[in-house]
């Protein structure tokens, strides 16, 4: 799998957008990207994943750049119950089961 | 309720016990799988199993000991762990070929919190 790059931390006002970035500058062409949440002491959470069209579903909208090699995870309303550690993964698909590999990820802090 | 139900939810065990911890899931899922969370460090894949049958250890000490007997239910057989062992055991099951077409990726359950004394 490809590797990430992520912030470490990073601080959202309650109410505004939060923007996550990740970098993937290595992605291959038949791989997706993919972000999951993990609340405390919690086991990760699906958030939404993408090929290269941006997506956007009830909790999220993941914005992929044209060369595939960043995306941005937006949160449009962030909530104290945001507050999360929020993993970026890309994987391929298919021809099986292939473990995650998860990265540190960025530890989201929405302020109150 | 995410669907992956573990139990026991906590666990303090010493270091001559013999422990399992337990996976369920009824999600129609065909892949399992074990991770490891020590603390402050990432998700660690330990097991994978697709369509019961293991297809992934990431260098496991035999300690460690999964079991698969059908697709719904996935064991971790503990005996004789060290201190350095206490984490958060995480189970998580997915398609075993997941893409577009498996919206979700993987479901996690809530973890084991094993504490080794």
């Amino acid at each position: 799998d490809a590797k990430t790059t992520q912030p470490t931390s990073m601080d959202c006002a309650e109410g505004r957008a939060a923007n996550l970035p990740c970098n993937h500058s290595t992605i291959s062409g038949n791989e997706y990207v993919y972000w999951y949440r993990q609340i405390h002491s919690q086991g990760p959470q699906y958030i939404i994943h993408g090929l290269k069209n941006n997506e956007t579903n009830e909790m999220a909208s993941l914005i992929i750049t044209e060369d595939r090699k960043s995306s941005t995870l937006i949160l449009p309303h962030a909530t104290l119950r945001d507050t999360a550690v929020y993993y970026c993964i890309v994987a391929s698909t298919g021809g099986g089961a292939d473990g995650l590999t998860f990265g540190k990820g960025t530890h989201l802090i929405i302020q109150p | 309720e995410t669907g992956v139900t573990q139990t026991p939810r906590h666990l303090v065990m010493g270091m001559t016990n013999k422990k399992s911890l337990k996976c369920e899931q009824h999600l129609g899922h065909n892949a399992m799988y074990w991770y490891k969370q020590s603390a402050k460090k990432p998700l660690e894949l330990m097991f994978v199993y697709n369509f019961k049958e293991q297809t992934e250890n990431n260098s496991v000490p035999s300690r460690f000991s999964p079991e698969c007997p059908n697709s719904s239910h996935l064991f971790l057989h503990l005996h004789t762990l060290q201190p350095e062992d206490s984490a958060l055991y995480l189970c998580a099951s997915s398609l075993s070929h997941w893409g577009p077409s498996n919206n979700y990726g993987y479901t996690f359950g809530s973890g084991t919190r094993l504490t080794v004394v």
